[in-house]
Parts: C-alpha cells; sequence; structure tokens
C-alpha cells in the first residue's frame, strides 16, 4: 500500500532557529503533497499544496516566508519552519494524494524553547 | 468550498456498545467523503471513504458509513465497540469528480471514549 515517511517525529529547538520536516512517499510518485497543522485537541488545518517542480500554493493566513516548502523531487515534500518562535510550536502532518485517496504521514511534534 | 460540521465532541460509550459518529458536510458541487481515525501522537489512517456508488461504505476494524446525499451526511458507525476503537475521528470532504483539486476539508474531531 502507499505509505509516507515523515521525519522526525519529534523536534525541539531553541527561539530563532529554523527546522526542517521531511516526507517521502516511499512506493508511488505524489505530484501533490500537503502539510497540515494541527493545535492540541483541534483539527488539521490546511497550510499549504506542495507541487512537485513549482511553487507551493498557501492557505490564506500562512505566511510564505515563515513555512518554506519545497517539493524537488516527486518523492520528497519539505516543510522549513524559518525562525522559529514558541507560537510556531504544533503538531505538523504531510500527506500524500494518490488515486483521489491520501495517505498522512506520522507526523511532527515540534517544540519551540 | 465544501465544509465540514461533526455534530459531536465527544461519544461516551460502553465496551461491546454499538457507537454512532455523526458528521454532515456542505458543498454545491459532487463530493467525496472520508473518515479518519487518529491516535495520540501519530498521523491519521484512513478508516474509509466514499468516492461513488454504493452509499453504504464499509471499512476497516469493522466500521461502516453511509453517505446520504437528501441530509447531507456521512455518519460512521460501529456495531460493537473495542476499548482499543478509544481515539480521535475526523470526517473529511473534498470535491469529487472534475471538482477534485485535491484540498482535504476536517471536521473538528470526535473524540470516541470507550469504558470497559
Amino acid at each position: 500500500g502507499a505509505v509516507v515517511s515523515q521525519h522526525p517525529s519529534r523536534v525541539i529547538c531553541k527561539s530563532g532557529t529554523s527546522v526542517k520536516i521531511e516526507c517521502r512517499s516511499l512506493d508511488f510518485q505524489a505530484t501533490t503533497m500537503f502539510w497540515y497543522r494541527q493545535f492540541p485537541k483541534q483539527s488539521l488545518m490546511l497550510m499549504a499544496t506542495s507541487n512537485e517542480g513549482s511553487k507551493a500554493t498557501y492557505e490564506q493566513g500562512v505566511e510564505k516566508d515563515k513555512f518554506l516548502i519545497n517539493h524537488a523531487s516527486l518523492t520528497l515534500s519539505t516543510l522549513t519552519v524559518t525562525s522559529a518562535h514558541p507560537e510556531d510550536s504544533s503538531f505538523y502532518i504531510c500527506s500524500a494524494s494518490r488515486d483521489n485517496g491520501y495517505t498522512f504521514g506520522s507526523g511532527t511534534r515540534l517544540t519551540v524553547v | 468550498a465544501q465544509s465540514v460540521t461533526q455534530l459531536d465532541s465527544q461519544v461516551p460509550v460502553f465496551e461491546e456498545a454499538p457507537v454512532e459518529l455523526r458528521c454532515n458536510y456542505s458543498s454545491s458541487v459532487s463530493v467525496y467523503l472520508f473518515w479518519y481515525v487518529q491516535y495520540p501522537n501519530q498521523g491519521l489512517q484512513l478508516l474509509l471513504k466514499y468516492l461513488s456508488g454504493s452509499t453504504l461504505v464499509k471499512g476497516i476494524n469493522g466500521f461502516e458509513a453511509e453517505f446520504n446525499k437528501s441530509q447531507t451526511s456521512f455518519h460512521l458507525r460501529k456495531p460493537s465497540v473495542h476499548i482499543s476503537d478509544t481515539a480521535e475521528y475526523f470526517c473529511a470532504v473534498s470535491g469529487g469528480g472534475s471538482s477534485n483539486t485535491g484540498k482535504l476539508i476536517f471536521g473538528q474531531g470526535t473524540t470516541l471514549q470507550v469504558k470497559p
């Protein structure tokens, strides 16, 4: 079946530093990947749509300069949280679409201290 | 644009009892509908999906859901729950057919608490 690998699963970083999260489709090519953010006890909010070989499409209210998305290949999309601050602490989840279905990564718990 | 409303934030139920988690959607176009389960600090696992065809959809772990177009609902059911079903459940919608942009819109989630 379709598998999406997301790394790291947990990361703690200092305020002001940048963090990169990777999302890989292991056994299929994903021309489109999605990045979500989830606050505790809340739903998933779509941040951006990542398209291979082109610029990401960000949802309204998402700072594109803070959340840099790169989709350089058909199997890898990365989300970089730049100049992280405590309010960026959250659970980030990626997903890849395939055949009208969606496969999700296991998520990354980001804590900014 | 689509939206999803999960009518119950928490559903407590005793083990081996039946359960229904409610989901209503709104959309001006055809839709695809999904139910996902999330365990603590993990990603989402697909339980079932409706794309077209039979309105009764059977998924994994004994779950099923029925697509009701007239009531714009997609309620999730299980005839007998287990302790291991305790988790967060999300209903999601995307545009269907030619309206599909790939974006999934999620409901607020329902916490299923199965008690012994």
